[in-house]
């Protein structure tokens, strides 16, 4: 069972549809990364939380640290919000090591 | 930003293949990726202030070098069909590298036949 997992693996919505994608981790963490990689490999960090939520424009991140759970929501999705979204952690006591789920793969259709 | 070269490469097995990063300006801390075909990235190691800051499971044939000018190189001996993938580096700031916002390069597509 991987440490981290996403779901759905894809999702295709339409525009302007809220979107929602879940991670699900199985360690202690004490930190966790929602990243956006576009066709080509290119990855954006979106946001670092460890407690709440977060919000940057129309993306809004959550986190549940009893539970193990995190979500990331896109509001009003746009075509230019189809990307893969990867979710990863940083194991409590580890000052280095990230361990990534497997990606969300979005497409927004017009 | 961060940049890495080349952009694409082919190797065969057995081959050895120094790919490079280049930093965001001013960071200290540089951390290396290997995500195969539809997979997430997997941690290869990190480097801060020129050492070794820690290591995930990849065998010593993946070594790696990081230099003052903000710049570093991941080498990879006895190149295996395996090994083919993308590599990412991203950079970030301060001593807990990964706790910080990591900034990642466009990464190398790396071929093995």
């Amino acid at each position: 069972k991987n440490e981290v997992e996403q779901s759905p693996q894809n999702l295709t919505a339409q525009e302007g549809e809220f979107i929602t994608i879940n991670c699900s981790y199985s360690v202690g963490i004490s930190a966790l990364h929602w990243l956006q990689q576009h066709p080509g490999g290119g990855i954006v960090s979106l946001f670092m939380l460890s407690s709440g939520k977060k919000k940057h424009g129309r993306l809004i991140a959550t986190i549940n640290i009893q539970e193990k759970h995190s979500s990331l929501h896109i509001t009003a999705s746009h075509p230019r919000d189809s990307a893969v979204y990867i979710c990863a952690v940083r194991p409590g006591g580890s000052n280095y090591k990230l361990t990534f789920g497997k990606g969300t793969l979005l497409t927004v259709n017009p | 930003g961060v940049t890495q070269s080349p952009t694409h490469l082919i190797k065969t097995r057995g081959q050895q293949v120094t790919l490079r990063c280049s930093s965001q300006s001013g960071h200290n801390t540089v951390s290396w990726y290997q995500q195969a075909l539809g997979q997430g990235p997997q941690f290869i190691f990190q480097y801060y202030r020129k050492e070794e800051n820690g290591r995930g499971n990849f065998p010593p044939r993946f070594s790696g070098l990081q230099f003052p000018n903000d710049s570093s190189e991941l080498n990879v001996n006895a190149l295996e069909l395996d090994d083919s993938a993308l590599y990412l580096c991203a950079s970030s700031l301060g001593g807990q590298g990964l706790t910080d916002t990591q900034y990642f390069g466009p990464g190398t597509r790396l071929t093995v036949l």
